[in-house]
């Protein structure tokens, strides 16, 4: 079993669909990042956090420690919001990233 | 200042030969990480840099994979003898302590 599992693999919504990407971790962490990695493209990195809940435009992200799990939202959906959506965790301080398998979104005009 | 950068930005090389691979983090950042991405996979780390502190060599696949990091600045990750298992991109990060890691834009690598 991976530490880091993302549901669901394959998502495809209507522009202006609410979207929720989910993650869960099987390990203690020091904090979880959501990142963003469009075709051809580079990563992005969208959040970090370790606690509540953080706001940025369109996209929330929350996490809950004592579930060990974390929600990455999409609110007004659009096409460019197209994209590979990945958890990934880090389990104390400086330390390398754990990885999900990413989240694969298509978003239909 | 500018992002992280990476070169060459596509390889391709032969069976058997080696490659080098360069990162420039961003100025000031402590932390250097390589990662790599196989096609239609997920993300696994190669090594870590973090100051003058000895590199994380766990997620070194094999001993024909090496790195080097100049004080706090330009990284060097060194593949000997290249293998067709090797094709993948190859991503770096940098960070300060604690912070968001920024990637670069990936070197594509094809070994035929």
């Amino acid at each position: 079993k991976n530490e880091v599992e993302q549901s669901p693999q394959n998502l495809t919504a209507q522009e202006g669909e609410f979207i929720t990407i989910n993650c869960s971790y099987s390990v203690g962490i020091s904090a979880l990042h959501w990142l963003q990695q469009h075709p051809g493209g580079g990563i992005v990195s969208l959040f970090m956090l370790s606690s509540g809940k953080k706001k940025h435009g369109r996209l929330i992200a929350t996490i809950n420690i004592q579930e060990k799990h974390s929600s990455l939202h999409i609110t007004a959906s659009h096409p460019r919001d197209s994209a590979v959506y990945i958890c990934a965790v880090s389990r104390s301080g400086n330390t390398p990233l754990v990885f999900g398998k990413g989240t694969r979104l298509s978003v239909i005009a | 200042g500018a992002g992280v950068s990476q070169s060459p930005s596509n390889k391709v090389t032969e069976k058997g030969k080696d490659v080098e691979l360069r990162c420039d983090p961003i100025s000031g950042h402590t932390a250097l990480y390589w990662y790599r991405q196989r096609l239609g996979q997920g993300l696994e780390f190669l090594i870590y840099f973090q100051g003058n502190s000895a590199p994380d060599k766990s997620g070194l696949p094999s001993d024909r994979f090496s790195a080097e990091r100049t004080g706090e600045s330009v990284s060097t990750l060194t593949i000997q003898r290249t293998q067709q298992e090797d094709s993948a991109v190859y991503l770096c990060a940098s960070s300060y302590p604690h912070e968001t890691q920024y990637f670069g834009p990936g070197t594509r690598l094809l070994v035929l």
